[in-house]
Parts: structure tokens; sequence; C-alpha cells
């Protein structure tokens, strides 16, 4: 089953302009996080946010969360055609405490 | 400091034969998850190990598969027979405690004929 749900599906931008991915969920959540996944690779960790957290940032990236409604959203600024990856949300809730992925934005940053 | 080792990267073989993956976790991870991904899709969670025990294995199709994490490292994924519908990739993650940061690696795709 699969909780997190992305928004676009696909995103084709060009290098220097941002990139803007959303993510919603049905249950109460501990924490939720980023991953990215280049083609034929394992995930990679990018950002956690903490339910009682409103926005965190890393680097080019800025994510934020409303709990209010079960979303949250990941920010790239200034793309690099090396962030051309796959972007999935992932949350932690309930009582296994398990990681739940969603189905991922895939995103294309063009040179 | 080596990152979640997984192998093989790549199986093909015909349906109904056996196969194995195995996970080397990042040293001192208590927390093992094996994930199965399709084309196009996200991880979705098998089974996750706490230690030697499987803390939540209500995902892994029983009839067929199965998985060990014994002394509490390495784990195995088995999967016999397999069936055409189970061509995926594999993927193991670790992590220190609980869902906090998963280390992932880089996946075992198997192709059933």
């Amino acid at each position: 089953s699969q909780q997190g749900e992305e928004d676009p599906q696909a995103l084709s931008i060009q290098e220097g302009e941002n990139a803007t991915m959303n993510c919603s969920y049905k249950t109460s959540i501990n924490n939720l996080q980023w991953y990215r996944q280049n083609s034929g690779r394992g995930l990679v960790h990018l950002i956690l946010i903490r339910s009682n957290e409103r926005e965190k940032h890393s680097g080019r990236l800025r994510v934020t969360l409303d709990t209010s409604k079960k979303s949250s959203s990941l920010l790239i600024t200034a793309s690099r055609a090396a962030d051309t990856a796959s972007y999935f949300c992932a949350t932690n809730g309930g009582s296994q405490g398990n990681l739940i992925f969603g189905k991922g934005t895939k995103l294309s940053v063009k040179p | 400091e080596a990152g979640v080792v997984q192998s093989p990267r790549y199986k093909i073989i015909e349906k109904k034969q056996p196969v194995a993956f195995w996970c080397n976790p990042i040293s001192g991870h208590n927390t093992l998850y094996w994930y199965l991904q399709n084309l196009g899709q996200g991880p979705e969670l098998l089974i996750r190990y706490e230690n030697e025990e499987a803390v939540d294995d209500s995902q892994l199709p029983k009839d067929r598969f199965s998985a060990e994490r014994l002394k509490g490292v390495d784990s195995t994924l088995k999967i016999q027979p397999a069936e055409l519908g189970d061509s995926a990739v594999y993927l193991c993650a670790s992590s220190a405690r609980g869902p906090g940061e998963l280390f992932f690696g880089e996946g075992s795709r198997l192709t059933v004929l």
C-alpha cells in the first residue's frame, strides 16, 4: 500500500528554473521524508521534516509541511541537469512505524 | 564507511525457478528493510527487521517469499518458485533505529522469463 501521492507525476523544466513537487498523505504522521532516485540506482535520503515543523532547508532544497492539509512540498531552486531524477515522499506514522513511499515525481531538467 | 551492499545487481531466471537476494546493511544498523519496486512506482515494503526479529512481514507473500536475518546482520530474501509478476527491483535499506533516515542499496533487478 502507498500512502503518499506526489504531484505532478512528471515535470520538465529548464536549467536554472525552480522545481516544485507536492505530496499528499492520508493519515497522521510522525515525520515526512523526501528521497531522490537516479535511474537504475537506489534511493538517497534528502531531508526529513517532523510533524511539529513547518519548514526546513538544506542547500537548494526547501521542504514545507502542512499537517492540517496533510500535504508537503519540495522546492528545488536553481535546478541543474544533474537534478534529473525521480523524487519520492515517504511518511512515517502508525503503530508499525514503517516508512511508506508515494509513487514519485519524475523530474527532467534540460540544459 | 561502506553503504548498504546488495547482490546480485541483476538476475534473469525462468519462471518456477528459485532466486535469492542478499543484503549487507551498514555496520551497526539494527533496522533492515526489504522493499519491492515496480517500474515507475515507489518502493513497497515487504518486510522489516529489528535486529534478527521480523517485526512486520504483513506485506510479504508467504506462499512463495521468505526472508531471514541471521545474527541480526546480513539478510537474504528468497522467492520460490518465481512467477512472471515477480519481475521488479528488490531494494534493501537499513537505518540506525526505526524509520528515521533510510540508507538504500543499489537494488537487485529481477527479470522472470
